[in-house]
């Protein structure tokens, strides 16, 4: 069964670094999407992205934040400048199969980014 | 999308059913009711979801009222691999985001 892959799987960095967070949706879907869950928290949603360009992004998502689909298969979230704020489990969901009507959002195993 | 509650916790003796209720009397007619649940700190696994009848598949079935106010999940033979926390959410679908919730802490005891 097709399964949404994330690396790397855990990601350690200093504080005011760059990250990218990486993600290879389900092969045929539409719709990609970034979420992120504060350890005992909610999970959040981020952004989603269709058709090359942002579709909806929430008020976390800003001007720190940024995602790219840099060739066919891979979908990427970058953090400019990290906060210490910015620890999370980052979780990468694709979804809507064209043609079929099938629009349940299927889930990565999670990047789980800590900032020292 | 409309909104959900959930009791915040369950407890269910292995190898029996575990029936986990959600309201959402808010619920517009194109919106679907979606289940899916996380163990541990992974990725939310999508368990079942409806928009206006019951719906069965390997994993749960879901229960769905005539008004569509509220539903229920449910796992006919839990075992322990079935601890995790479930979430209800109510979403058009398509490309729209989900708003998860806190969620149903479900517990399965020997």
């Amino acid at each position: 069964e097709p399964e949404v892959t994330q690396t790397p799987s855990h990601q350690v960095t200093q504080m005011g670094q760059e990250v990218i967070l990486r993600c290879v949706p389900i092969s045929n879907h539409l719709y990609f999407y970034w979420y992120r869950q504060i350890l005992g928290q909610k999970v959040e949603f981020l952004v989603s992205f269709y058709n090359n360009e942002i579709s909806e992004k929430s008020e976390i998502f800003d001007d720190q934040f940024s995602v790219e689909r840099p060739d066919g298969s891979n979908f990427t979230l970058k953090i400019r400048s990290t906060k210490l704020e910015d620890s999370a489990m980052y979780f990468c969901a694709s979804s809507v199969t064209p043609g079929l009507a099938r629009y349940t959002q299927y889930f990565g195993p999670g990047t789980r980014l800590t900032v020292l | 999308d409309a909104k959900t509650t959930q009791p915040p916790s369950m407890d269910c003796a292995e190898g029996r059913a575990a029936n986990l209720p959600c309201n959402h009397s808010t619920i517009s007619g194109n919106e679907y009711v979606y289940w899916y649940r996380q163990i541990h700190s992974q990725g939310p696994q999508y368990i079942i979801h409806g928009l206006k009848n019951n719906e069965t598949n390997e994993m749960a079935s879901l229960i769905i009222t005539e008004d569509r106010k509220s539903s229920t999940l449910i796992l006919p033979h839990a075992t322990l691999r079935d601890t995790a926390v479930y979430y209800c959410i109510v979403t058009t679908g398509g490309g729209n985001k989900l708003t998860f919730g806190t969620g149903t802490q479900l517990k399965v005891e020997l």
